[in-house]
């Protein structure tokens, strides 16, 4: 079954830097999609970011960048110039052909002024 | 454009009681998700639909049962709750042909005591 792991609970940033989000998922598919969600206090989800497996070209949406490493079935995501509306809950998600959408356990973002 | 709408916001349900969860959507999206999220954790799935008639079992199915008769409605029915099942419940429904971003419902906080 896939799985998708994220291995930091907790991440802070000072504002204007930059902060890297892991995340690794298993699965023996070769096409998938790729997710980065966030989810500020309001518990609204929000997409940040979205990657397909077979565009090697990582994706990036103004502040927000991934780094996609196919082999190493490893997906972060990097944000620049950090801002306090960032913090949030960060989920990592991976969808296949069989149509499920599978969360990681998400790693909570605090930004300090 | 309501999206996805789910009601009730917030339940308190008695141990041995039974409840159904609504879901609407009105993007005409095919696929439709159901997830727990549990204080401080990912979101966990339950059950999805691809389409009105088919459902499918997700990584947390005991305790819960759909069904999808329209491709608007998609209604989790919690029978016999237990205070496990205390959670957050979200519903989400993706269009796979517009690109696969899933829009989330508010969410039902659901207690049970």
């Amino acid at each position: 079954a896939q799985t998708v792991t994220q291995s930091q609970p907790e991440m802070s940033v000072q504002e204007a830097e930059t902060v890297t989000l892991s995340c690794t998922y298993d699965t023996s598919e070769s096409d998938y999609y790729l997710f980065w969600y966030k989810q500020p206090p309001s518990r609204q989800m929000i997409l940040v970011i979205r990657q397909e497996a077979y565009k090697q070209q990582n994706a990036t949406e103004n502040r927000f960048s991934v780094n996609f490493q196919k082999a190493a079935k490893s997906f972060s995501l990097k944000i620049s110039d950090s801002q306090l509306g960032d913090a949030a809950m960060y989920f990592c998600a991976y969808m296949d052909d069989t149509d499920k959408l599978i969360f990681g356990t998400g790693t909570r973002l605090q930004v300090f002024p | 454009n309501a999206g996805v709408t789910q009601t009730p916001k917030f339940r308190i349900l008695k141990i041995g009681q039974s409840m159904t969860l609504q879901c609407a959507q009105d993007m005409n999206h095919n696929y439709m998700y159901w997830y727990r999220q549990d204080p401080g954790m990912g979101l966990k799935l339950i059950y999805y639909s691809v389409g009105a008639g088919i459902t499918d079992k997700g990584e947390v199915p005991n305790g819960y049962n759909v069904s999808r008769s329209t491709t608007e409605d998609f209604p989790l029915r919690l029978e016999l709750a237990a205070p496990s099942q205390t959670s957050v419940y979200f519903c989400a429904s993706i269009s796979r042909e517009a690109g696969t971003e899933a829009f989330f419902g508010q969410g039902t906080r659901l207690t049970v005591v």
